[in-house]
Order: C-alpha cells, then structure tokens, then sequence
C-alpha cells in the first residue's frame, strides 16, 4: 500500500523568508510518480510540479524547487523568499505506476501562512 | 483553453435525498477522476474512468455512490440517500491520457453539505 505523510501540519513564517515542507513516502513499487499540488483559499488544487522514481535530479522553478531523495523516501519542497500569495495549503501526492491503479495518494497537508 | 468545471459549487441537501454532482474535463482529457476532501485533510480517491470505462472503484464508500462517464466525456456521481458523514468537498479531476505520467488537473469542487 502507498501513503504519503506531511508532518508539518502548520507553518507561519514571516515574509521573505525561505520555507521548506517535508514530503514522506511510502510505496512497494520501483517506478512511481510523485506530486505536489498547491490549493488556496479558493480551493482548487494546482499541480505543481511531477517527479518520477527514476530523477533524483533536483528542480528549480523561480522562488520554488524540489529534492528529490530515494534514500530517505523524500521530496520535500522549498520556497525561497516567501511572498503573502504563498499562503495556502500544500499537498504532496504519490501515484504508483501501474496502469489500472493511477490514483494519487494525498498527504494530510501543509497549511502555510506567509505574515506580511 | 478552460479547466475542469463542476457544478453545482455547492449543495445543500437534506438528509435522505439524492444528489447529483456534474463534472466536465478539459477537452480531450481521457482520464477523469472523482475524490472526496473531508474538511482538513487532503483528498481521497473515489473512482476512475478513463474515456466512458471506469476501471476502479475501489474508493468508493458504499453502494449509495454511483459514477458515470457514458460518452466519455462528462461525468455525474451521484450519492443515493444522503448521510451527514457524505458532507465534504468532491473533487473532479482529468488527465491527458493513461498513465500516471502524466498530471491530473482539478476542478473547484462542489461542497456538499448533508443536514
């Protein structure tokens, strides 16, 4: 059985300030794909970004990047120099490769609040 | 182009009535997903189909839950005899094509509230 756990279930930081969420998985399978999703206050989710099993390149989008560690079972997220318009809940999310059997798995969530 | 959209975005039902809740995918998305977002916690899988097949309903909590997909394009699930403990958000959402490569892109939601 796959299952992801978000420790952090709040996290305040102050403007400006870098921010990592914590990603843990679990998952039987070699090839799987992992997620993170972003839902605002509006409440629908927006993917962030995919990774597969087989990258453990780390990624960078702007104020935002993602590592990537198989050893530890672990993507966890950062966002450099926070902004208010980060303040949301995040998800990390895994889905096993197997057709047929392509639902994502959720963690509980990250909600965080960025203090102007 | 537009996203998923659901309808309604929000119910209020009595407890005992059917409701039906609609969901339309991105254009030419072949996979479309329904999950189940109890207040504070992150969703949870309902059902898949990909075009009008669904090949799993295993998250499905009881057969008071139906969902269909019968030209493969717009989904309805639909909850027989409502129950306080169904009051959540339902999420629709759809993906390009199989595989869990790709991303599955969300909707609002309809948030479902059982009196």
């Amino acid at each position: 059985a796959q299952k992801v756990t978000q420790a952090q279930t709040e996290i305040s930081v102050v403007e400006k300030e870098d921010v990592t969420l914590d990603c843990v998985y679990e998952t039987r399978d070699t090839t799987y794909y992992l997620f993170w999703y972003k839902q605002p206050p509006s409440g629908e989710l927006v993917f962030l970004i995919r990774r597969n099993s087989f990258d453990e390149q780390n990624e960078i989008s702007g104020r935002y990047s993602w590592n990537f560690q198989k050893s530890t079972s672990s993507f966890n997220f950062t966002i450099t120099a926070s902004q208010v318009v980060d303040s949301a809940v995040y998800f990390c999310a895994l889905s096993e490769a197997n057709f047929g059997n392509e639902k994502l798995t959720f963690g509980t969530g990250t909600r965080l609040t960025i203090i102007p | 182009g537009a996203g998923v959209s659901q309808s309604p975005r929000y119910k209020v039902a009595k407890r005992g009535q059917d409701v039906a809740l609609r969901c339309d995918p991105i254009s030419g998305h072949v996979s479309l997903f329904w999950y189940q977002q109890a207040l504070g916690q992150g969703p949870e899988f309902l059902t898949y189909f990909q075009n009008e097949a669904q090949l799993d309903k295993s998250g499905l909590p009881s057969d008071r839950f139906f969902a269909e997909r019968p030209e493969g394009s717009v989904s309805t699930l639909k909850i027989q005899r409502t129950q306080q403990e169904d009051s959540a958000v339902y999420l629709c959402a759809s993906r390009r094509d199989r595989g869990p490569s790709f991303a599955q892109y969300f909707g609002p939601g309809t948030r479902l509230t059982v009196l």
